[in-house]
């Protein structure tokens, strides 16, 4: 089945500081990949949905300076949280869609941020 | 726009007995994707079953299956045979057709709890 790896799991940061989280697809190229937050005991909120070579398209609401997206080749799209601040911590989720005619979207594991 | 309605923040079944759960949603597409996602504790989304609105035949796979009725809008989840692994957080979702927006709308969640 397609893999689609995070990196880190879990990361800690000051608040102030900017922090990176990559989404691979390990065994597929993507073209689109999504990124989510998900707040304790709560749905997946989509933030960004990212096209390999393109500018990332934003939901209402996030802040494109504060949340870079890169989606710099067809199998990495990283997610910058810039000056983070505590009410930035969350969990952030990517997935990847592998084929858009079956629509195959496949999940990676998580990001646990604190911000402290 | 499209939304997705779970009623069911929670809900409990005993071990090897059916649960249902519900979900409802909007939308004036007549092309388009149903999905019932698992996120176990580990948080990792598992997509548990989909369903293509052009087709008429309710989706099965194992122990699960949905009721998926077009014209009420509505698409619940049955559990069969409830095992212990089965207790997580279940996210319905939607998904355009192809050609229309390749981003998925999750629904609030419903909290399965399986008692042993």
């Amino acid at each position: 089945g397609a893999v689609v790896s995070q990196h880190p799991s879990w990361v800690i940061c000051k608040s102030g500081t900017s922090v990176k989280i990559e989404c691979r697809s390990l065994d597929f190229q993507a073209t689109t990949m999504f990124w989510y937050r998900q707040f304790p005991k709560q749905s997946l909120m989509l933030m960004a949905t990212s096209n390999e070579g393109s500018k990332a398209t934003y939901e209402q609401g996030v802040e494109k300076d504060k949340f870079l997206i890169n989606h710099a080749s067809l199998t990495l799209s990283t997610l910058t949280v810039t000056s983070a601040h505590p009410e930035d911590s969350s969990f952030y989720i990517c997935s990847a869609l592998r084929d858009r005619v079956a629509y195959e979207q496949y999940f990676g594991p998580g990001t646990r941020l604190t911000v402290t | 726009a499209q939304t997705v309605t779970q009623s069911q923040p929670e809900m409990s079944v005993q071990e090897a007995e059916t649960v249902t759960l519900s979900c409802t949603y909007d939308t004036s597409e007549s092309d388009y994707y149903l999905f019932w996602y698992k996120q176990p504790p580990s948080r990792q989304m598992i997509l548990v079953i989909r369903q293509e609105a052009y087709k008429q035949q309710n989706a099965t796979e194992n122990r699960f299956s949905v009721n998926f009725q077009k014209a009420a809008k509505s698409f619940s989840l049955k559990i069969s045979d409830s095992q212990l692994g089965d207790a997580a957080m279940y996210f319905c979702a939607y998904r355009s057709g192809f050609g229309g927006d390749d981003k998925i709308i999750f629904g609030k969640g419903t909290r399965l709890h399986i008692l042993p």
